[in-house]
């Protein structure tokens, strides 16, 4: 398998322009997570699906935000309009049904917004 | 609200040194442990993961982590460490009770010298 696929793997954009992150989980995965990672607040979980069905969005941080995930094997990020504060490295993530199994990591989409 | 509490920062260490970082977590009921390790530049993998049975687990690379549920702990041991050990560490705790999505400690910064 190829693991949990991202693109872009680096996004350079101007502020107020809209950005979309893309994300591809491991086959027969039912479980599809977004991250966010910054020097200053770490590793933060921004929503997670269930057969692509949103279950938790509330580390989502704004309306600027959304996720979508129209199918089993593919899941998007949208930030519109981007601001300097949204620079980071956004990570997909996808695990199978039981709680109990590992969570695998994408690459990350490291985004910087000018 | 669950956490995770990373105690160590920044680590540096000697090669031959021997390593324990230490991670507590704040939540009562049943929950999963893990470990991940990211390199520079890499995405997040993991190393271990306690779920069950005995609290003593062995991951890869040489590393171990110790389950002690009275002290709400889970500490990652590796007896001698090596130049490419220098990561990122990260514990993690994931709750049945919220679809097993993890919560991250801050995360620990590892220098090996050579």
């Amino acid at each position: 398998d190829a693991g949990v696929i991202q693109s872009p793997r680096h996004e350079v954009t101007e502020m107020g322009q809209e950005v979309t992150l893309r994300c591809k989980p491991i086959s027969g995965h039912d479980y599809l997570f977004w991250y966010r990672q910054t020097m200053m607040r770490g590793l933060e979980l921004l929503i997670y699906f269930n057969n692509n069905v949103p279950i938790d969005d509330s580390g989502m941080p704004e309306d600027r935000f959304s996720a979508k995930m129209p199918n089993a094997s593919f899941s998007t990020l949208k930030i519109q309009p981007s601001e300097p504060r949204d620079s980071a490295v956004y990570f997909c993530a996808s695990r199978g049904v039981s709680w109990e199994e590992t969570q695998y990591f994408g690459p990350g989409t490291r985004l910087l917004v000018l | 609200a669950q956490s995770v509490s990373q105690h160590n920062h920044h680590v540096i260490l000697s090669e031959a040194a021997s390593l324990e970082l230490g991670c507590n977590y704040s939540y009562g009921g049943t929950v999963n442990l893990f470990w991940y390790v990211q390199y520079p530049g890499q995405h997040l993998q993991l190393l271990l993961k306690y779920f069950s049975g005995d609290p003593l687990v062995k991951g890869i690379k040489g590393f171990e982590a110790e389950f002690i549920k009275s002290k709400f702990s889970f500490n990652l041991r590796k007896p001698s460490v090596q130049w490419s050990d220098t990561a990122e560490y990260f514990c993690a705790v994931s709750d049945y009770n919220q679809g097993g999505k993890l919560i991250f400690g801050q995360g620990t910064e590892l220098s090996v010298k050579p």
